[in-house]
């Protein structure tokens, strides 16, 4: 079973400032299908990156995902106050997500 | 559009059998490039994937090992709809379960969700 592990656990940060959050697998992971998502309170989740490092329909180009084998990475450039969320990885819709990073202001 | 919508009870008993169901809209349960999801959300146990079903020249399932005992997901083409069972639940079993879409379009990203429906297991 491929676990994932989200660091860190929660990031306090300004508006303005980046964020980079990390989701590591125990088991090497394709890119094709790695996917990360946001969530807001009483919300779904909402798809943000699939394949890795393209983003869905709207989502803004601060926004970007990275990685290869068992080490990922979402990267947001500028917070805006919309971006403040949970976030969560998966490696493919069939797996279990990562436990999450919330991204709250400072 | 595509659009998701759930229905079903808020509240099972201990040991009954929990069911939901997702009505699609702008889309096709049948459709060879989707596959149709249930994923639940707890505090105890983060977001968990369940089970999907899909259409690839047949229908296939599959389920998580946490759940594989107890889940049944179905396909419904004269509704176009799918549907979860899951069976002899307990208080852990209570979570907001949705209903979700993976499209080869969008590298099986699941980029369509229901609204979720909150079920509490309680008697």
């Amino acid at each position: 079973e491929n676990v994932l592990t989200q660091s860190p656990g929660s990031l306090s940060l300004s508006p303005g400032e980046r964020a980079a959050l990390s989701c590591r697998t125990n088991q090497s992971t394709s890119i094709a299908y790695f996917a990360w998502y946001q969530q807001k309170p009483g919300q779904p989740p909402r798809l943000l990156i699939y394949g890795t490092s393209t983003r869905a329909t709207g989502v803004p180009d601060r926004f970007r995902g990275s990685g290869s084998g068992k080490d990922f990475t979402l990267t947001i450039s500028r917070l805006e106050p919309e971006d403040f969320a949970v976030y969560y990885c998966q490696p493919h819709a069939g797996a279990a997500f990562g436990q999450g990073t919330k991204v709250e202001i400072k | 559009q595509v659009q998701l919508q759930q229905s079903g009870p808020g509240l099972v008993k201990p040991s009954q059998t929990l069911s939901l169901t997702c009505v699609i809209s702008g889309d096709s349960v049948s459709s060879n490039s989707a596959t149709w999801n249930w994923i639940r959300q707890s505090p105890s146990r983060g977001l968990e994937w369940l089970g999907r079903t899909y259409y690839r020249s047949k229908w296939d399932t599959e389920y998580a090992v946490s759940v594989n005992s107890r889940i049944v997901v179905n396909p419904d083409t004269t509704r176009n709809q799918f549907s979860l069972q899951l069976k002899s639940v307990t208080p852990e079993d209570t979570a907001v379960y949705y209903c979700a879409r993976a499209t080869v379009k969008k590298g099986y990203g699941l980029d369509v969700w229901g609204q979720g429906t909150t079920v509490i297991v309680s008697s």
